[in-house]
Parts: structure tokens; C-alpha cells; sequence
């Protein structure tokens, strides 16, 4: 069953600008983690916050995590060019042992910065 | 920075032929997944091993596919028969320690057309 859920699906703004992004998701998690995708390209983790942490920061990024909610954001601030991709959050499953044995990714927003 | 590398870039086969995708993860990580991402859509979980056994897979990872670790530094996905609905991009992944705990690495994936 899908857990991650990113919204916008899509998101073009000028450079210099900021963007956000959220993530909604069904299940408790441990960890929620943002990845980056260029086009045609692999992930590229880009943060990790977990349950009980409600926001980190990480250069120009910064996220939250609302667990009452469900929900996560990832800020981009002062957005660049370069920062057009596709972002994606993820989060853990419990296994039926009780470890977090994978991933599960939403399908992203993509992102685009027009200079 | 170690990287995840796959060979090939593109792999172009006949429906009903073997493939076999190959991964070197980084060389101190532990867990090993594979996941796909069919054009625009989400990026699925197919596979984690750990400890030379599959730890975790999804209802997409059948009889017709199996990983494998031969040699201590590849690691493989062979899908037997391929399917028209097996193109896809596949991504190799791995990290340190669980994914749910650690960042996943991933290499720059496998188009693969099956035609």
C-alpha cells in the first residue's frame, strides 16, 4: 500500500523564490527522509528527520514533521536553477517483526525554478 | 564520494529473454535494494538483502525475479522471462545500516525496454 504522498505533483516558480513541498502518510514511521532525483538520474538523499524531531535544517532546506498529522514539508529557500528536479519523500514500514526493513517513496513533485 | 555504480546504462531485450542487472553497492554497506520506477511514476521497492538473504520484498518481486550476491562486491537482479510491463528504470540501492534509519544511496539506474 502506498505510504508516502507529495503534493504538489508539480511546482514552477521564479529563482529566488521559495518552495515547499508536503508529504502526507498513512502509517506510523520511525523516520522520514527527502531525496532529490534529476531527470533520468538516481536519488540523492537530501535529509532525515525522525519522530521525534520536528524540524531540521540543512543548508538552504529545512524540513518539518508534524506526526499528529500524518504530514511532512520540505522548504527550499531562496530557490535556484540548479534546484530544478523531482523531490521525494519516504518513509519506513514495520516489518511484521517490528524492524524497518525499507523505504517506501511517494511519487514526488516535481520541481521546476525558471531563472 | 563511494558511489553506487549499475551496468548497464540501457539494456534493450525481447519479451521472454533473461536479463540481469548488475549493482556494486558501496563497499562498506550492509543492506542492499532494488527498486524501479516506470516513466513518471512513483518509485517502487522491489527487494532489500542483508546477510546474503532477501530481508524484504514486495508483491511485485515474484518467481520470476531473484537477486543475488556472487562475489562480495556485485550484486544482481535477474528477471527470468521478461514482460512488455517490465520496462522500467531499476535502481540499485545500499546503505550502512537499515533503510528506515539510514540515508540510501543509489546508483544511476537501468533502462530497461522490453520489446
Amino acid at each position: 500500500s502506498q505510504q508516502g504522498e507529495e503534493d504538489p505533483q508539480a511546482l514552477s516558480i521564479q529563482e529566488g523564490e521559495n518552495a515547499t513541498m508536503n508529504c502526507s502518510y498513512k502509517t506510523s514511521i520511525n523516520n522520514l527522509q527527502w531525496y532529490r532525483q534529476n531527470s533520468g538520474r538516481g536519488l540523492v538523499h537530501l535529509i532525515l528527520i525522525r519522530s521525534n524531531e520536528r524540524e531540521k535544517h540543512s543548508g538552504r532546506l529545512r524540513v518539518t514533521l508534524d506526526t499528529s498529522k500524518k504530514s511532512s514539508s520540505l522548504l527550499i529557500t531562496a530557490s535556484r536553477a540548479a534546484d530544478t528536479a523531482s523531490y521525494f519523500c519516504a518513509t519506513d514500514l514495520l516489518s511484521p517483526q517490528g524492524g524497518s526493513e525499507k523505504l517506501v517513496f511517494g511519487k514526488g513533485t516535481k520541481l521546476t525554478v525558471n531563472p | 564520494e563511494p558511489e553506487v555504480t549499475q551496468t548497464p546504462s540501457h539494456q534493450v531485450t525481447q519479451m521472454g529473454q533473461e536479463v540481469i542487472l548488475r549493482c556494486v553497492p558501496i563497499s562498506n554497506h550492509l543492506y542492499f535494494y532494488w527498486y524501479r520506477q516506470i516513466l513518471g511514476q512513483k518509485v517502487e521497492f522491489l527487494v532489500s538483502f542483508y546477510n546474503n538473504e532477501i530481508s524484504e520484498k514486495s508483491e511485485i518481486f515474484d518467481d520470476q525475479f531473484s537477486v543475488e550476491r556472487p562475489d562480495g562486491s556485485n550484486f544482481t537482479l535477474k528477471i527470468r522471462s521478461t514482460k512488455l510491463e517490465d520496462s522500467a528504470m531499476y535502481f540499485c540501492a545500499s546503505s550502512l545500516g537499515t533503510g528506515a534509519n539510514s540515508p540510501l544511496h543509489f546508483g544511476n539506474g537501468t533502462r530497461l525496454t522490453v520489446t
